[in-house]
């Protein structure tokens, strides 16, 4: 079936510096990519996605980047704060086509820990 | 509503007990998503439903499990005869029916002792 794989499990960075979460996935027909976080005690929130007739996207300080032929895609946070700690996942799925569901498959998640 | 709404928030049961989890999507979004989360692991698919449509229960783990939604409202899950392994965050999402871009809840944290 589908599947997701997101790479680290576990991220800890100095405030400051840049984060990178890295993810490949198995549908080649998937084509929308979403990134969330997840803060304790919260359900995930979109920050972020790219849909795959776009390579690289970006919004202040969180950029993402599509590689189709390789079926990877990456997160990258600079600039890091204390407050960019929590989980994030990834995430891959046909939305918006009629056939193969709006299934989305998400990633294991990513913790990331933001030292100040 | 201005978010999705998930009730309740937190819900101990004993084993073999059903339990019924309630979601309620943005008004305007027509499908709606269950995913279960375990403690500290991702968010595993369960079922989605897209306006009238039939669902997709592929992610259903086992007969003891169900939902419905009627119309594009308000949706339930239903555990029957709860175990432990039923133990976990389940979370709910809703999106417009292209599917871009889901609103989750902030999950019913089920706990079967």
């Amino acid at each position: 079936g589908e599947n997701v794989e997101q790479h680290p499990s576990t991220l800890s960075v100095q405030e400051g510096d840049s984060a990178v979460i890295k993810c490949t996935y198995s549908d080649s027909a998937s084509n929308y990519f979403p990134w969330y976080k997840q803060e304790l005690g919260k359900g995930p929130q979109l920050i972020i996605d790219i849909r795959s007739n776009v390579g690289e996207k970006k919004d202040q300080r969180i950029a993402v980047t599509l590689n189709k032929t390789a079926k990877h895609f990456s997160l990258h946070i600079t600039e890091t704060q204390p407050e960019d700690s929590a989980v994030y996942f990834c995430a891959a799925s046909r939305s918006g086509t009629l056939t193969g569901g709006f299934k989305t498959i998400f990633g294991a998640g990513t913790r990331l820990f933001v030292k100040a | 509503g201005a978010g999705v709404s998930q009730s309740p928030s937190n819900k101990v049961t004993e084993k073999g007990k059903d339990v019924e989890l309630r979601c309620d999507p943005i008004s305007g979004h027509t499908a709606l998503y269950w995913y279960r989360q375990r403690l500290g692991q991702g968010l595993e698919f369960l079922i989605y439903f897209q306006g009238n449509s039939a669902p997709d229960k592929s992610g259903l783990p086992s007969d003891r499990f169900s939902a419905e939604r009627t119309g594009e409202s308000v949706s339930t899950l239903t555990i029957q005869r709860t175990q432990q392994e039923d133990s976990a965050v389940y979370l709910c999402a809703s999106s417009l029916e292209s599917g871009y871009g889901y609103t989750f809840g902030s999950g019913t944290r089920l706990t079967v002792v």
